[in-house]
């Protein structure tokens, strides 16, 4: 079966702190999907990131960088030099080879950023 | 742009009350999902569809069923609302062309059941 733990449930950072959530995912497929989605508090959730489990390549989008490692199962999300608009509802999600597939969420890590 | 639109972003329902809640997708999506999303639960999966008249079960189907009559609308039923089905829904669709398809969300409905 999939899971996907997001350990932090809660993280509160001061604006221009950088600040890293964790995704640790399990699953027995060889190929497979993983998402980052932001959910601010208007409740949309918002698509930040892809990554198929034959790329691990880091990727770097503006002051968003992820770090996919298979050998440890992980995904994790960096930001860098916070800032109050980022203040959201972090979540890490894995679907099935197809990636059409339902995804499985992780419980999701709420980010505060204080000014 | 693309849009899932869900028909509420709030309702009010009494227990036993029969509740409808849409979704329309303009992106011609195959694959049409219904979540639902609970505070320290994340988001938990009731149904999902890969096609018109199609419905498969996800996670927590018990309370609810679905309808899909046509490719852009895929409706969450609650035949008979309970206090414990307050939370938030969430739909989502994606295309099953290709293989790396992120899946786009709707709005939410926040769903209180009195």
């Amino acid at each position: 079966a999939q899971k996907v733990t997001q350990a932090q449930t809660e993280i509160s950072v001061v604006e221009k702190e950088d600040v890293t959530l964790d995704c640790v995912y399990e699953t027995r497929d060889t190929t497979y999907y993983l998402f980052w989605y932001k959910q601010p508090p208007s409740g949309e959730l918002v698509f930040l990131i892809r990554r198929n489990s034959f790329d691990e390549q880091n990727e770097i989008s503006g002051r968003y960088s992820w770090n996919f490692q298979k050998s440890t199962s992980s995904f994790n999300f960096t930001i860098t030099a916070s800032q109050v608009v980022d203040s959201a509802v972090y979540f890490c999600a894995l679907s099935e080879e197809t990636g059409n597939t339902p995804l499985v969420f992780g419980k999701g890590t709420r980010l505060s950023v204080i000014a | 742009d693309v849009k899932v639109t869900q028909s509420s972003r709030y309702l009010v329902k009494r227990t036993g009350e029969k509740v409808f809640l849409e979704c329309v997708q303009d992106m011609d999506h195959e694959n049409m999902f219904w979540y639902r999303q609970d505070p320290g639960l994340g988001l938990r999966l009731i149904y999902f569809s890969y096609d018109v008249k199609m419905k498969e079960k996800g996670d927590i189907p018990e309370g609810y069923s679905v309808s899909r009559e046509k490719k852009e609308r895929f409706s969450l039923i609650l035949e008979s609302a309970s206090t414990n089905q307050t939370s938030m829904y969430l739909c989502a669709s994606t295309a099953s062309e290709g293989a790396y398809n992120e899946q786009f969300f709707g709005p939410g409905t926040r769903l209180t059941v009195l």
